[in-house]
């Protein structure tokens, strides 16, 4: 079965600071790989996408991703953390044997602090 | 772009009401959508896919005569909340699939309350 492992629930940097939010996931192949944000009563957003191209993927708002097969791990990445980007960060796998489900880590809550 | 809306945002009823929420495809036609439950500080978890034109397919412990969906049409999914209860509170969203994308779009989200 997939799964998607987020290694921190909780992350705090300071304004101008480096991002680096962590994601890990179980597949025998290679997945359709997501991270989107969430903002407190609001929908999903989709900050980035790999699809077997490029393994460093580039995203909305600075944000960055390199996959890396050998690890298994699609982490997220941004060089200076500005206060907007507080929020829940969700990573997301889209197998390709189960084309039809979307698998979510459980959240990483990314606090900015001033 | 492909933007998915959802409606009501929030909404209050009754204890033994239903309630119905809309999840609308605005530039797109979407076959396939999804309905999710979050609860506070959790991550979503999926009740059902629902299919356009015909049954959803409901998760394992999701009571589909509790929770029904339709899908009538490439642009329309609902979900409605049959006699609720406080314990179906709760942030519902939806999401779409857009041909030849692999990504989900996401609806803003319900926040449902029955008092």
């Amino acid at each position: 079965a997939q799964s998607v492992t987020q290694l921190d629930s909780h992350v705090s940097v300071s304004e101008g600071t480096p991002v680096l939010l962590r994601c890990n996931y179980s597949s025998s192949y290679s997945p359709s790989l997501f991270w989107y944000v969430q903002h407190p009563n609001k929908g999903l957003q989709l900050l980035l996408k790999y699809t077997s191209a490029a393994t460093l993927v580039k995203g909305i708002n600075g944000f960055e991703a390199e996959f890396k097969k050998s690890e298994t791990s699609f982490h997220l990445t941004k060089p200076s953390a500005h206060m907007s980007d507080a929020a829940e960060y969700f990573c997301v796998v889209r197998p390709l044997y189960n084309f039809n489900k979307f698998y979510f880590g459980s959240g990483t809550k990314l606090n900015v602090k001033p | 772009g492909a933007v998915v809306s959802q409606h009501p945002s929030r909404v209050i009823c009754k204890s033994g009401t239903s309630v119905k929420i809309e999840c609308r495809s605005l530039d797109f036609q979407a076959t396939t959508m999804f309905w999710y439950r979050q609860f506070p500080k959790k991550s979503l978890m999926l009740m059902a896919t629902s299919n356009e034109g015909s049954k959803a397919t409901y998760e394992q412990g999701v009571e589909k005569d509790k929770f029904l969906i339709n899908h009538a049409s490439l642009t329309l999914s609902t979900l409605t909340v049959t006699s609720a209860h406080p314990e179906d509170s709760s942030f519902y969203i939806c999401s779409a699939e857009r041909t030849g994308l692999p990504e989900a779009f996401f609806g803003q989200g319900t926040r449902l309350t029955v008092v």
